[in-house]
């Protein structure tokens, strides 16, 4: 079955600087990568998600890039703000969804 | 739209003993997947229902299991509960199958096994 690895697990940064975090994947076959935010006491909640035939996607302060070659996928904020503090998922499948164990994201005022 | 309710929030169980836990999808949605999330482990695949039937299974023992009713309403259970049974679990509904698609998340059903 797929793997997703995801890194690294708690990531620290000023506000207003950017944010990085990456996964990666075994299975090949899979076609579908969402990133998933999930604040303290909530379900998660997509942010963004890319599938296989596209390289890049971006939504205002967010964008994920995905290279299928090497099997890794990047989450990337810019402009980060307080309200980004959460822990974010990444997932990867393509019948039946593998997550990361999360990356704690904290922004320091 | 209402969003997914779970029910009920909190649970506290003892070793041995079995549980059900239920989950409402967002009105017109036929997918339903359960996840287990604890600190070590994140975002566990548990199964997902489409239109009552199992679409996929996680790598879970056979006390987990699942149903989905013909309103989508799903429920699972798991039974001889273990400590390590203690987590996080969140039901997702999605209008369609959800591995290729958004899934839209309850707020979880917190299990204590004591």
């Amino acid at each position: 079955g797929e793997n997703v690895e995801q890194h690294p697990s708690t990531l620290s940064v000023q506000e207003g600087d950017s944010a990085v975090i990456k996964c990666t994947y075994s299975d090949s076959a899979s076609n579908y990568f969402p990133w998933y935010k999930q604040e303290l006491g909530k379900g998660p909640q997509l942010i963004i998600d890319i599938r296989s035939n596209v390289g890049e996607k971006k939504d205002q302060r967010i964008a994920v890039t995905l290279n299928k070659t090497a099997k890794h996928f990047s989450l990337h904020i810019t402009e980060t703000q307080p309200e980004d503090s959460a822990v974010y998922f990444c997932g990867g499948g393509a019948d039946g969804l593998t997550f990361g164990k999360g990356t704690h994201l904290i922004i320091q005022p | 739209k209402a969003g997914v309710t779970q029910t009920p929030r909190y649970l506290i169980k003892t070793r041995g003993q079995q549980v059900t836990l239920s989950c409402s999808p967002i009105s017109g949605h036929r997918s339903v997947s359960w996840y287990q999330q604890t600190p070590g482990q994140g975002l566990q695949f548990l199964f997902e229902y489409f239109s009552e039937t199992q679409r996929n299974k996680g790598n879970f023992p056979g006390r987990f299991s699942g149903r989905q009713f013909s309103n989508s309403r799903s429920e699972m259970n798991v039974s001889t509960l273990e400590l390590g049974d203690s987590a996080l679990y969140l039901c997702a509904s999605s209008s369609l199958v959800s591995s290729i698609n958004e899934q839209f998340f309850g707020p979880g059903t917190r299990l204590t096994v004591l």
